[in-house]
């Protein structure tokens, strides 16, 4: 059973702090690596995406993969009360098919 | 600059009854996902079309559900003799591309309610 894991939380961070959301997956050989936000009611609005090893940055958010310990994480830099929502860690698993595998997601919670 | 589609945003449905959702694809983009996310939980992959071909119904169930993409029109996401489990918020998604590094761009969703 191919899985992507993330703690459900909820994750509570002060404004203004950075907020680190941590995800892990099962198999390998996975190639491409998404990070959605979806608010309460909503659909899941892409973030960040990530294929290579390292960091990637794009404006307040970091993502950031390591492949040998399988894992990838989000970082948002002075947290926003408008950063409150759930944080879907995806992760397409097959080599030449399409599909998403999420995570449960992580409720995250931004203190004013 | 429209996004992906779907309609209805909110289906109710008693027992029994058939349930079709719809989903328009973005603008140039010819590869369409469906995702079914039940309260509480993650989002879980049904199937992957492109037109007028299923490519993975791997995540669909077995009986009731089924799926197409036609020449003309938009996805059909079809759910026969609903029950109550079946509520739950399905998900269209579409890609330019099947490159696996492609970006899944999601729709509104349809929400569906089993009485």
């Amino acid at each position: 059973q191919k899985e992507v894991e993330q703690n459900s939380g909820p994750l509570s961070v002060p404004e203004g702090a950075i907020a680190s959301l941590n995800c892990t997956y099962s198999d390998r050989g996975s190639q491409s690596f998404f990070w959605y936000r979806q608010y309460s009611g909503k659909s899941p609005e892409l973030i960040m995406f990530i294929y290579s090893n390292g960091d990637k940055e794009d404006g307040r958010f970091t993502a950031q993969l390591n492949k040998a310990s399988q894992y990838v994480s989000l970082l948002i830099r002075d947290s926003q009360p408008s950063d409150s929502a759930t944080y879907l860690c995806a992760v397409n698993m097959d080599q030449g098919a399409q599909k998403l595998v999420f995570g449960q997601g992580t409720r995250l919670t931004i203190n004013p | 600059n429209a996004g992906v589609m779907q309609n209805p945003r909110h289906l109710v449905r008693r027992r029994g009854q058939e349930a079709r959702l719809r989903c328009s694809p973005m603008k140039g983009h010819s590869h369409v996902y469906w995702y079914r996310q039940l309260p509480e939980e993650g989002l879980k992959f049904m199937v992957y079309l492109q037109k007028e071909n299923i490519i993975d119904e791997s995540g669909m169930p077995k009986e009731r559900f089924s799926a197409e993409f036609p020449k003309e029109g938009p996805s059909i996401l079809r759910i026969q003799q609903v029950v109550r489990g079946d509520s739950a918020a399905y998900f269209c998604a579409s890609s330019p591309r099947d490159s696996p590094t492609d970006t899944q761009y999601f729709g509104p969703g349809t929400r569906l309610t089993v009485l």
